[in-house]
């Protein structure tokens, strides 16, 4: 079963910020983040593994609940280059090697 | 390095006809996997394999088939093609589970008609 992602799109003005969040029915092992352009193949961005770790990459941060099993993606004084559609995959606890993304967040930064 | 690399690019096929997608990695990686990417629907797995000659069902395997013989390559293989299995296929892969980045290829777009 898929993770639920939310909001399914969200438009910004550069230096906005934003958080995207990832929901799931299965106790987690690890939570990944990847980004995608247009036409392009999905780019890893972080992995938060059970712990209710918290995690940066420049700008980007996420953070990972594991009571609750949800994750949360958090941009930063976003800037155009944030733009493309932002998936969570998840490994659910006990079912190792299967990754099941999110069906994406539309993330689109204006001047 | 290459990383992952998959052939073709883009395909045409007509309903009813047969195809394999393949998927070469250079990264000594254990895990390979085969997603579909559809509107709306995100990455959705369709087969996957955690090592040479092992195989094993995704989300969506149906019409679907895959081989590993060599650690390196994964091969999808559609049987009788059928116009819901337009898509865009992504391989990728992985050196293990719990901690590691999927490395993805650059997709294959294909269309039945």
């Amino acid at each position: 079963q898929q993770p639920v992602q939310s909001p399914q799109a969200v438009i910004l003005r550069e230096g906005e910020d934003a958080v995207i969040n990832c929901s799931s029915s299965k106790a987690l092992y690890s939570v990944h983040w990847y980004r995608q352009k247009h036409g392009e193949a999905p780019v890893f961005l972080m992995i938060l593994l059970k712990g209710g770790e918290q995690k940066g990459h420049e700008k980007i941060s996420a953070s990972f609940n594991e009571k609750k099993q949800q994750s949360s993606l958090y941009l930063t004084a976003s800037q155009l280059s944030y733009s493309g559609t932002y998936f969570c995959g998840t490994e659910p606890t006990g079912t190792a090697s299967k990754l099941t993304f999110g069906t994406g967040t539309r993330l689109q930064v204006t001047l | 390095n290459a990383g992952v690399t998959q052939t073709p690019k883009f395909r045409v096929l007509k309903t009813g006809q047969s195809m394999t997608l393949l998927c070469a990695q250079d990264m000594n990686h254990e895990y390979m996997y085969w997603y579909r990417q559809d509107p709306g629907m995100g990455l959705r797995l369709i087969h996957y394999s955690v090592g040479e000659g092992t195989t094993a069902k995704g989300e969506v395997p149906d019409g679907y088939n895959v081989s590993r013989l060599k650690k390196q390559n994964f091969l999808l293989g559609l049987e009788s093609a059928a116009p819901s299995q337009t898509s865009v296929y992504f391989c990728a892969s992985s050196y293990r589970t719990g901690g590691p980045p999927l490395h993805f290829g650059n997709g294959t777009r294909l269309t039945v008609t």
